[in-house]
């Protein structure tokens, strides 16, 4: 039973290009969060994800940050006009429905490192 | 503001020591604390605690909340060096489905 998945694990940038950062819940799981940590830094919420539905972005910038979950495919945090501040680790978790009364219990993925340059 | 408080920052024990790692909060509406493990990559799940006083143990590992104190420990005890990672505790609030408030963590380093 597959965990998590993200990718890529590391990711470089230069400054102005689009970042595409990918994430497949596990098996059975219809929700997914996005967090990001900066150096030194806790994990900080950015949005909150069903299947085609964005359930609260509050922890999303408002300019070039974007997410969806598609009916097929991945999960996908976008982040365009990449600037050096957005560099950081990015973790996807996912979650079963809300009616199994589980969904707290997050399950992590390993994360992408973005690196701007 | 909602607000999570790991001490210490860091820690750095012999093999065999024991730990009492902390966690505070100041948040409304709170549902429930977790505590996570981090290694050099994924965050892993460790407890989830609602109710005040009651212990959950796995292991070597044993976490209580205390809901008057707004506060919850993570002890570990015989520390081992595959225990050294990043402690992370978050809470979660009623109504904001499983969005976690993550505190900054306690990096915990056990040495031979």
């Amino acid at each position: 039973n597959a965990g998590v998945m993200q990718n890529p694990r590391h990711l470089v940038r230069r400054r102005g290009q689009e970042a595409r950062l990918r994430c497949s819940p596990m098996k059975g799981h219809s929700h997914v969060y996005w967090y990001r940590q900066l150096p030194e830094e806790g994990l900080k919420f950015m949005v909150y994800l069903q299947k085609e539905n964005i359930i609260d972005e509050s922890g999303m910038p408002k300019e070039r940050f974007s997410a969806e979950f598609p009916k097929e495919g991945p999960s996908i945090l976008r982040i365009q006009q990449v600037v050096r501040g957005d560099s950081a680790a990015y973790f996807c978790a996912s979650s079963p429905s809300r009616r199994t009364g589980a969904n707290e219990k997050l399950f992590f993925g390993s994360g992408t490192q973005l690196s701007v340059l | 503001e909602d607000k999570v408080v790991q001490s210490p920052l860091s820690l750095v024990v012999h093999e065999g020591d024991t730990v009492t790692l902390n966690c505070s909060y100041e948040v409304t509406n709170f549902r429930s604390l977790l505590w996570y493990k981090q290694e050099k990559k994924a965050p892993t799940f460790l407890f989830m605690l609602t109710s005040s006083g009651i212990e959950k143990k796995s292991g070597r590992l044993s976490s209580i909340l205390d809901k008057k104190e707004l506060s919850s420990i993570l002890n570990i005890t015989a520390t081992q060096t595959g225990d050294s990672a990043i402690y992370l505790c978050a809470v979660t609030l009623t109504g904001t489905a499983s969005k976690l408030t993550f505190g900054t963590g306690t990096r915990l380093q056990v040495t031979l």
